[in-house]
């Protein structure tokens, strides 16, 4: 089945603990993302990845780096996570053409106390 | 820069009612555009997507939208409701940003039907 995956679905920690997010998928896709969801704020883009080893920031990167080692995954991280970076994360594929739809995980929801 | 709009936060329409949901871009060619809909607790499916040829497209569910050119305009309806379309839907748009296809989203309605 054409998925992608994201773990872990719910996390809770502390202020300054780094923690890391995984996304994989198994559909050979070229564009990976990450988006943050916030009430009233809709998606907004913090990372995304073109192909292996090609990564660009999205229009809110501070706080957050990314890799892409493999074309199956993208994790997020979360160097020393802070609590305005609770929220509810998504990750999300597609092929390279723009004008494919993205195909998104079931999201972890993140509370940094 | 693009931006996209959803106007309505909530919407409350009864069970066999109509909808429809505005949305709204600024942008000055053709950009794809795109519905999709998040049922709680779960992430984002695609419903429809435009991005040339009939203004009016049907998706999945019996969703259809109309891009209209004239008003910067990509509404959502339905004819009828059912209870299991109650859940946040989201606009969005895609556009040519530095060699890749960037998609904005806009800040999504929360459709509520009551029986």
């Amino acid at each position: 089945e054409a998925q992608v995956t994201q773990n872990p679905r719910y996390l809770i920690t502390v202020t300054g603990k780094k923690l890391t997010v995984t996304c994989s998928q198994n559909m050979n896709h070229e564009y990976m993302s990450w988006y943050r969801q916030d009430p009233g704020l809709g998606l907004r883009q913090i990372y995304y990845s073109m192909n292996v080893e090609v990564t660009d920031k999205g229009d809110v990167p501070e706080g957050y780096k990314v890799s892409r080692k493999e074309k199956r995954n993208f994790p997020l991280i979360l160097e020393s996570p802070s609590p305005n970076q609770t929220s509810l994360y998504f990750c999300a594929s597609r092929p390279a053409q723009g004008r494919e739809k993205l195909f998104f995980g079931s999201g972890t929801q993140l509370s940094v106390l | 820069a693009q931006s996209v709009t959803q106007p309505d936060i909530h919407i409350t329409v009864s069970e066999g009612a109509s909808l429809e949901l505005r949305c709204n871009y600024s942008y000055g060619a053709t950009p794809y555009l795109f519905w999709y809909v998040q049922s709680p607790g779960q992430g984002l499916q695609l419903l429809l997507k435009y991005f040339s040829g009939d203004t009016l497209v049907q998706g999945i569910k019996g969703f259809e939208a109309e891009f209209k050119r004239s008003q910067s305009s990509f509404n959502l309806r339905k004819p009828s409701v059912h209870w299991s379309d109650a859940a946040e839907y989201f606009c969005a748009v895609g556009l040519n940003s530095g060699g890749y296809q960037k998609v904005t989203f806009g800040t999504g309605t929360k459709l509520q039907v009551i029986p």
